[in-house]
């Protein structure tokens, strides 16, 4: 069945430390959207790419950058962590104009 | 800009009875989708239902069906036979036809009493 994978499941990084969450759309996906949800919040939209290309941005901090690679698998690049990065962060493809989730990755920043 | 607006931070059901979730939205366009998402404690997030805005017939899941009101801007989702693992955090979500973006309500949780 197509799904999401994504890793680590979770993660704990100290403050000032760089985080790399990975997601891979199984099969290859050509549309791949991050998230982020705090606790207690509901989910807020990062970035999306189509097409190895960045699609659409949203409330994403300048600290964190996001790729898709040429395997269509992307990843989520998180710098200079700060506590507040602590949340459950998703990443989501598209398929017939409705978008699923993966298991989400947790970070933990202490 | 859109917005999803979810009024009831808690509902309570009791088991086999049936509970309503309320939605409401705001959006100038005309064609977009409309989504509710189940968050278990396991924080996963899973897709219940979906009712495309140029439908006039709602749409329906099993235990789960809709009420969509577009002159009203209302999207309520009803649970029948609620079961206890029904109990989740429920997301209603908007999403405008060929854009990106998923956008969400606060959430209502659900709790399920045998």
């Amino acid at each position: 069945a197509a799904g999401v994978i994504q890793s680590p499941r979770h993660l704990i990084k100290e403050k000032r430390e760089t985080a790399t969450l990975k997601c891979y759309p199984i099969p290859r996906h050509d549309t791949v959207y991050w998230y982020q949800q705090g606790p207690g919040q509901d989910p807020q939209f990062l970035i999306s790419f189509y097409e190895k290309m960045q699609s659409d941005k949203g409330s994403i901090p300048d600290r964190f950058s996001a790729q898709q690679f040429s395997d269509y698998h992307s990843e989520l690049n998180m710098s200079s962590l700060e506590l507040g990065d602590s949340a459950l962060y998703f990443c989501a493809i598209e398929r017939g104009n409705t978008i699923y989730f993966g298991e989400g990755s947790w970070l933990t920043v202490v | 800009a859109q917005t999803v607006t979810q009024s009831q931070p808690e509902m309570s059901v009791q088991e086999a009875e049936t509970v309503t979730l309320s939605c409401t939205y705001d959006t100038s366009e005309s064609d977009y989708y409309l989504f509710w998402y189940k968050q278990p404690p396991s924080r996963q997030m899973i897709l219940v239902i979906r009712q495309e805005a140029y439908k006039q017939q709602n749409a329906t899941e099993n235990r789960f069906s809709v009420n969509f009101q577009k002159a009203a801007k209302s999207f309520s989702l009803k649970i029948s036979d609620s079961q206890l693992g029904d109990a989740a955090m429920y997301f209603c979500a908007y999403r405008r036809e060929n854009t990106d973006k998923l956008i969400f309500g606060t959430g209502t949780r659900l709790q399920v009493f045998p």
